[in-house]
Order: C-alpha cells, then sequence, then structure tokens
C-alpha cells in the first residue's frame, strides 16, 4: 500500500496568511493525487484533482502542485471559512490511501 | 444538481451485519463508480473500497475483504454497502462519494451526507 504522510499535523494561521500543506508518498507514484476539505461534522469536500487541478467552484487562492512522491497544497491568502481539515488521498494504486489529515486553526 | 442521499444512522450488535444505501440523482448513475469512506470518531479517512455501477465490478481493500459487498442498483440508481460481522471498531460515519468508473485515477467529487454506524456489545 502507498502510505500518504501529511505535514504538518496542525497549523495556526491567520487571515491572509499564505499557508502550504504537504503530502508526500512512501512510493513513487503518478499524479492521480486529490485534495479534501472537511469542516467538523461535513463530509469532505474536493478541492483539488489530480495534482493540480482546481474542482469546479472551487476558489482560486486553492492550487495543488507536485509529483513523484512530493505534492503540496497551497492556500494563497487565508479567509475565515478556510478553517478546517485537509486531507490528501492517492488514486494512484490499490488501496486508495489518505493522508492523516491537517488541521488548520485560526491563530 | 449531482445528490446522493444515504439512509439513516443505524446501530448494531457486535457480529451483526448493516446495510447502508446511497441513492443518487442528477447524473447518470451507469457513467460513474461509487467509493464509500468511512471516518471513525475523531480520526481520518479510510477508503472502504469501490464499485463500478456500470457492470457491478468491486474492489476491495484487503484488511476488509470477506467481510464487505458492495452493490448497485441501476433501475433505482442505489449503491449499497454491506458490511458484516461488525466489530466496535468499525462504529464510524460511513460516507459514499462519486467515482470513476475505473478504480484508479479517480476522485470523490460528490458526496453523500454520512451514515452514522454504531456498533455496541
Amino acid at each position: 500500500d502507498i502510505q500518504m504522510t501529511q505535514s504538518p499535523s496542525s497549523l495556526s494561521a491567520s487571515v491572509g496568511d499564505r499557508v502550504t500543506i504537504t503530502c508526500r508518498a512512501s512510493q513513487r507514484m503518478t499524479n492521480y493525487l486529490n485534495w479534501y476539505q472537511q469542516k467538523p461534522g461535513k463530509a469532505p469536500k474536493l478541492l483539488i484533482y489530480a495534482a493540480s487541478n482546481l474542482q469546479s467552484g472551487v476558489p482560486s487562492r486553492f492550487s495543488g502542485s507536485g509529483s513523484g512522491t512530493d505534492f503540496t497544497l497551497t492556500i494563497s491568502s487565508l479567509q475565515p471559512e478556510d478553517f478546517a481539515i485537509y486531507y490528501c488521498q492517492q488514486s494512484d494504486s490499490i488501496p486508495s490511501t489518505f493522508g492523516q489529515g491537517t488541521k488548520l486553526e485560526i491563530k | 444538481q449531482v445528490q446522493l442521499v444515504q439512509s439513516g444512522p443505524e446501530v448494531k450488535k457486535t457480529w451483526a451485519s448493516v446495510k447502508v444505501s446511497c441513492k443518487a440523482s442528477g447524473y447518470t448513475f451507469t457513467n460513474y463508480g461509487v467509493s464509500w469512506v468511512r471516518q471513525a470518531p475523531g480520526q481520518g479517512l479510510e477508503w472502504m473500497g469501490w464499485i463500478n455501477a456500470y457492470n457491478g465490478h468491486t474492489n476491495y481493500p484487503l484488511k476488509l475483504q470477506g467481510r464487505v459487498t458492495m452493490t448497485a442498483d441501476t433501475s433505482t440508481s442505489t449503491a449499497y454497502l454491506e458490511l458484516r460481522s461488525l466489530r466496535s471498531d468499525d462504529t464510524a460515519v460511513y460516507y459514499c462519494a462519486r467515482d470513476s468508473r475505473s478504480p484508479l485515477a479517480g476522485y470523490f467529487d460528490y458526496w453523500g451526507q454520512g451514515t452514522l454506524v454504531t456498533v455496541t456489545s
């Protein structure tokens, strides 16, 4: 199985900050790496698919990049509604696996 | 608009079985797959498997093989997850999500609202 490790596990930031979350795969993979946002009591929401493609309706302040084993999610200017937990997910091989999550909190 | 509506919460005894439904609307059900993902209380996300809604082909992770069955009823555009021999660590919110018709290279662009399954002794 491909293990996905996110860093940091938690992060405190302020509105307007630029934030980067990293997802590292345990082995080299294709770009089938997706990012989700989850708020308390809600289902996850797709933000980025295939490493760098912005899902329809998602604000352009979210972006994704990376290849091989290292992928990043960047939020260019944090908004109050962005405080949530973020997960990466690989669909390169079966079983699909998620990172452990990054909790983004208000400083 | 695309919607996935799941069945209601369940409380089951250890060793029992549970079957959760996920009714799709707003898109052609057989053009996609459905993945199931669960989340134990306060924990992260775990992929439970995938079904191709067109031909019923499935793919499950090794740790759940033998206990899980996913089916799809094309006449009602409904996907089902059955989990048997329930244990306390199966207590979780179970989500269905729209996926591609392949078990690889997909992403989950629409999600159900989640179904809480509680396993008690």
